[in-house]
């Protein structure tokens, strides 16, 4: 598989706990965010976003938060199954569709 | 529907030499990016498609070339490989108006 787990922050969670992984964003003018998913050796996967307008948004299993005054958001995996391990990883855009930030990513692996 | 596909997979080259890399998409996306992966980073944009016929710099374009020919296709050029283009390249395409960008399972390049 590719190499990109080397030197990031690893979450361990047993099976079927909830997860929740975090991110700090740098800039206070971004209006849109996402989080994406990185099997090893793929391309990574849109999971969620969420708008600076609002500050929490479900989906299925997940949830994202954003807490403007801080800038950071978090991804939370309920009932956490041994393939959502992956690179996870947030997004930030500010201003125009080109201006996209992507963090270095937290790495969740699933215990059995 | 295939999404993204980039070609090759995987490649070495010694420095100074020169290849392209391959991307296409099936969705009918007019927007298609290049970024690169290294380790403990997170994703950069190196050169970007907003249509046919255009293309424009991103954050690290040194060293690479584009070309936008086809709707469909988005090749990367390096005319003269150095080490420090090794990395993990991947492709992305969106739709107009939406945030979500779609990626290509990478190219594994090694410069030695």
């Amino acid at each position: 598989g590719e190499s990109v787990g080397l030197h990031l922050p690893t979450l361990s969670v047993q099976e079927g706990d909830n997860s929740i992984i975090n991110c700090a964003y740098s800039n206070s003018a971004s209006d849109y965010f996402i989080w994406y998913k990185q099997e090893s050796g793929k391309g990574p996967q849109f999971i969620i976003d969420i708008r600076s307008n609002m500050d929490k948004r479900q989906g299925q299993r997940v949830t994202v938060l954003l807490n403007k005054t801080v800038k950071h958001l978090s991804l939370q995996i309920a009932a956490t199954q041994p393939g959502d391990s992956a690179v996870y990883f947030c997004a930030e855009n500010a201003g125009g569709y080109q201006k996209v930030t992507f963090g270095t990513g937290t790495k969740l692996q699933v215990i059995p | 529907n295939a999404g993204v596909t980039q070609t090759p997979k995987f490649r070495v080259l010694k420095t100074g030499q020169s290849m392209t890399l391959l991307c296409a998409q099936d969705m009918n996306h007019e927007y298609m990016y290049w970024y690169r992966q290294d380790p403990g980073m997170g994703l950069r944009l190196i050169h970007y498609s907003v249509g046919e016929g255009t293309t424009a710099k991103g954050e690290v374009p040194d060293g690479y070339n584009v070309s936008r020919l086809k709707k469909q296709n988005f090749l990367l050029g390096l005319e003269s490989a150095a080490p420090s283009q090794t990395s993990v390249y991947f492709c992305a395409s969106r739709m107009g108006r939406s945030y979500e960008q779609y990626f290509g399972p990478g190219t594994r390049l090694t410069v030695t």
